[in-house]
């Protein structure tokens, strides 16, 4: 089974913090994905990387920046955190366009304060 | 861009009765669609999917249907289980310039009664 491992399951931050998200696949995985869960609107789509070094802006990208240096990790950051940022935060994995769908990590629960 | 709309955003159902989950989309480009059950306090799992070139599709107690014309779909789940609770939600995605990224419905809290 594809592993996607997100490395913080809850985490608190202050108002105005630089905050790291970090996504790693142990599948060679090519597209990888973050999304934000909030009730009642689903999940919205961030940021994506169909390869390394490559993104793209998805549906709500203002206020925040990716980077992927390595095919395995996909990481998301806050430039500086706001409260509507407090959210459930998904990464996801799928080897390459027209394959099946996304393997989701476990989510992190951001609480910005 | 894509826009999926999901119905109904609640369904509680009795033990053995059938759900029916509706979805719309409105990029008649989009060819792949798939579904994700997300238990409370874990991550969402795909459950099924159907690509455009098929009307429908099943696996035990659980079906899609696809109607490419009127751009809906619907998941429909027979014999309903207490573990069957859960949240739904449906997907869509194209392919092109859009890379195949799935955009996501607001999700169907099912709650199947003993």
């Amino acid at each position: 089974d594809v592993k996607v491992t997100q490395s913080s399951r809850y985490l608190v931050k202050r108002t105005g913090e630089k905050v790291f998200l970090e996504c790693v696949q142990d599948m060679d995985h090519e597209n990888m994905f973050w999304y934000r869960q909030d009730p009642g609107l689903g999940l919205r789509l961030i940021y994506f990387s169909y390869d390394v070094k490559m993104k793209e802006k998805g549906d709500i990208p203002e206020g925040y920046s990716v980077s992927r240096e390595k095919k395995e990790r996909f990481s998301l950051i806050l430039e500086s955190a706001s409260t509507n940022q407090t959210s459930m935060y998904l990464c996801a994995s799928r080897l390459g366009q027209g394959t099946r769908g996304y393997t989701f990590g476990s989510g992190t629960r951001l609480t910005v304060v | 861009g894509e826009n999926v709309e999901q119905h109904p955003s609640t369904l509680s159902v009795q033990e053995g009765d059938s759900a029916v989950i509706k979805c719309t989309y409105s990029d008649s480009a989009s060819n792949y669609f798939p579904w994700y059950k997300q238990e409370l306090g874990k991550r969402p799992q795909l459950i099924i999917d159907i690509r455009s070139n098929v009307g429908e599709k099943k696996d035990q107690r659980i079906a899609v249907t696809l109607n490419k014309t009127a751009k809906h779909f619907s998941l429909h789940i027979t014999e309903t289980q207490p573990e069957d609770s859960a949240v739904y939600f449906c997907a869509a995605s194209a392919g092109g310039t859009s890379y195949g990224k799935l955009t996501f419905g607001q999700g169907t809290i099912l709650t199947v009664h003993p």
